[in-house]
């Protein structure tokens, strides 16, 4: 089955400047990835997502970066704001009969500094 | 606006005693999903619905049941509530044929 990591659990930056958060998934066969952002006391919101035939995606102040030949996924904030510090999670959908089902992964803690 | 509320927002309960979580959304989405979040294991699937009458299990199921009766609602029971299901409960719904879920605030549930 699918599965999904991140390599930092926490990440602390100062304000203003930028972050990148990361996440590796096993199977080859994904082809559509999404960043959760999830604040204090709330559930996860969607912030972006991108698909397999797609290397970059941008919005608001995210960029998400896929390379499908090592099988990672980043999230870039831009000059990181105090409404950024949050718990960030990568998913991925499960492959065939899986399809509709996320699996997530456990999440980064980003600390935005004053 | 449509929205997906789910009750109560914090429940202390004891061991051994039926609990029913509530999950309600007016997306008309078919897509329904509980979850559960843990310090170290991030969220975990207990249940799933892909539309009326359809429940699945997920990962972590054992000790949970599911019914879906109508589109709206999708209740959670923990049959026989004991300590090791102190969690932060989290139910979603998306679309036919898409993933990107809308979430609850969550309940946190705390067995005593």
């Amino acid at each position: 089955g699918e599965s999904v990591g991140l390599h930092l659990p926490t990440l602390s930056v100062q304000e203003g400047d930028n972050s990148i958060i990361n996440c590796a998934y096993s199977n080859s066969a994904s082809d559509y990835f999404i960043w959760y952002k999830q604040e204090s006391g709330k559930g996860p919101q969607f912030i972006i997502d991108i698909r397999s035939n797609m290397d970059k995606r941008q919005g608001q102040r995210v960029t998400v970066l896929l390379n499908k030949t090592v099988k990672h996924l980043s999230l870039q904030i831009a000059a990181t704001q105090p409404g950024d510090s949050a718990v960030y999670f990568c998913a991925v959908p499960g492959v065939r009969q899986g399809a509709q089902k996320l699996v997530f992964g456990q999440g980064t803690r980003l600390t935005i500094n004053p | 606006d449509a929205e997906i509320t789910q009750s109560p927002r914090h429940k202390i309960t004891e061991t051994g005693r039926q609990v029913t979580l509530a999950c309600h959304q007016t997306w008309n989405h078919n897509n329904m999903f509980w979850y559960r979040q843990d310090l170290g294991h991030g969220l975990r699937l207990i249940h799933y619905s892909y539309g009326v009458q359809d429940t699945n299990k997920g990962e972590v199921s054992d000790g949970y049941s599911v019914s879906r009766s109508n589109t709206e609602d999708l209740p959670l029971t923990l049959e026989s509530a004991a300590s090791s299901q102190t969690s932060v409960y989290f139910c979603a719904s998306s679309e036919s044929d898409r993933v990107d879920y809308t979430f609850g605030s969550g309940t946190r549930l705390t067995v005593v």
